[in-house]
């Protein structure tokens, strides 16, 4: 079955102890981003990567870090993580060639952090 | 101002009734729009997908654009409870063959009671 995997699905933690938030794709891909889902504020790109070792800032990703070393995983890192960063994560991926790279986006489940 | 703008709702209606859920947008560059769906505790799903004006119809779903006004909208015929769920739209300036230009709106949560 095509998916996106995101793991934890659920977190709680404290500030400053670091974490990540692992999210793999057996699509064989060559797009992945990570996107926080807060209410009133939709869903707003932390990063994105095009492809293995090509990683981007998106709109927010001040406290966050990514590495993109295989082209199936995309972590994400919270090296020092904050109570502004308690949210619903999600990672996302999407072809880019052929005849499917119409830019559909495919989501994995979620991870709902908290940050004490 | 936010470049998409969407009412939050929630939507509530009666089952069997038409929705329009809509988004309006500021940025003319945007060529292609879409509609994701996400149900509770899920991560959204593509839905629907247009591209510049006109309709696109799938089943009970219609896509409206008009790129003259800057306003989508997004028709549910005959609306069933398994539709209740938040609804958001997303658009694109280009066919850039990936996500990294969508700018999505914030979403409208639908109820359809039974």
């Amino acid at each position: 079955e095509a998916q996106v995997t995101q793991n934890p699905r659920y977190l709680i933690t404290v500030t400053g102890k670091k974490l990540t938030v692992t999210c793999s794709q057996n699509m064989n891909h060559e797009y992945m981003s990570w996107y926080r889902q807060d209410p009133g504020l939709g869903l707003r790109q932390i990063y994105y990567s095009m492809n293995v070792e090509v990683t981007d800032k998106g709109d927010v990703p001040e406290g966050y870090k990514v590495s993109r070393k295989e082209k199936r995983n995309f972590p994400l890192i919270l090296e020092s993580p904050s109570p502004n960063q308690t949210s619903l994560y999600f990672c996302a991926s999407s072809s880019t060639s052929g005849r499917r790279a119409n830019g559909e986006l495919f989501f994995g489940e979620g991870s709902r952090l908290t940050v004490l | 101002q936010k470049e998409v703008e969407q009412d939050p709702g929630p939507l509530s209606v009666p089952e069997g009734a038409i929705v329009s859920l809509n988004c309006t947008y500021s940025n003319s560059a945007f060529q292609y729009f879409m509609w994701y769906r996400q149900y509770s505790r899920k991560g959204p799903e593509l839905l629907m997908y247009t591209y510049s004006s006109g309709n696109k119809e799938d089943g009970r779903f219609t896509a409206q654009v008009d790129k003259s006004s800057k306003y989508i909208s997004l028709f549910i015929r005959d609306s069933q409870p398994s539709d209740s769920a938040t609804y958001l739209c997303a658009m694109s300036p280009m066919n850039n063959n990936a996500g990294n230009m969508l700018t999505f709106g914030g979403g409208t949560r639908l109820m359809v009671k039974p």
